[in-house]
């Protein structure tokens, strides 16, 4: 059965410690794999999507990163301003969304 | 460029009861998808439409049921409504490009 499964499901860092976030994948003929931010009370934003093995994107202190069982969000410096649920999803071959649970994440000064 | 469109906002219904969600997809996007997110479960597939036509579907009881207009507007609509249908619904247009979500509905069944 595809699945997802997200780690950690809750994360406190100190304003400037750097870490990653991890999702790991079973999903039947890959298509993409999507990272959101969802803030409380509002729906998921898109941050990036990953479409092969070995890819990376960045954006500001975030960098994603893929390979053929995982994906990692690496945050770099992260600000309270960063606080949010990081949500991971893989695009399977029927074209179903698969989400983990997600990582909630506390940044504090 | 207008967003995802979702109304209303917040419901409150009875055990029993029915009740439609609306969803208005980005201008040209053509595909609708709908998922429901609860605490314990995450974000869970419902069903994506394309054209008027259900293109997939999630492992959910038949009281949940979908459609899309000509104007690629879609609604969702929960019959006999239960206590565990407590949920935030949320909507997601896509292109080829990703999937764009709205703000969801807040659903309280009591």
């Amino acid at each position: 059965e595809d699945q997802v499964t997200q780690s950690p499901e809750a994360l406190r860092l100190q304003e400037g410690e750097s870490s990653s976030l991890n999702c790991s994948y079973t999903v039947s003929g890959l298509r993409g794999l999507f990272w959101y931010r969802q803030d409380p009370g509002k729906g998921p934003e898109f941050l990036f999507t990953l479409y092969s093995a070995g890819e990376e994107k960045e954006k500001e202190r975030l960098k994603a990163t893929l390979t053929k069982k995982e994906s990692f969000l690496h945050i770099t410096a992260p600000k309270p301003e960063d606080s949010a649920t990081y949500l991971c999803a893989a695009l399977d071959n029927t074209d179903k969304l698969i989400f983990g649970t997600g990582t909630r994440l506390q940044v504090f000064p | 460029k207008a967003g995802v469109t979702q109304t209303p906002r917040y419901l409150i219904k009875t055990r029993g009861q029915q009740v439609t969600l609306s969803c208005s997809p980005i201008s040209g996007h053509r595909s609708v998808s709908w998922y429901q997110q609860t605490p314990g479960q995450g974000l869970q597939f419902l069903f994506e439409y394309f054209s008027e036509t259900q293109r997939n579907k999630g492992n959910f009881p038949g009281r949940f049921s979908g459609r899309q207009f000509s104007n690629s507007r879609s609604e969702m609509n929960v019959s006999t409504l239960e206590l565990g249908d407590s949920a935030l619904y949320l909507c997601a247009s896509s292109t080829d490009y990703g999937y764009t979500f709205g703000s969801g509905t807040r659903l309280t069944v009591v």
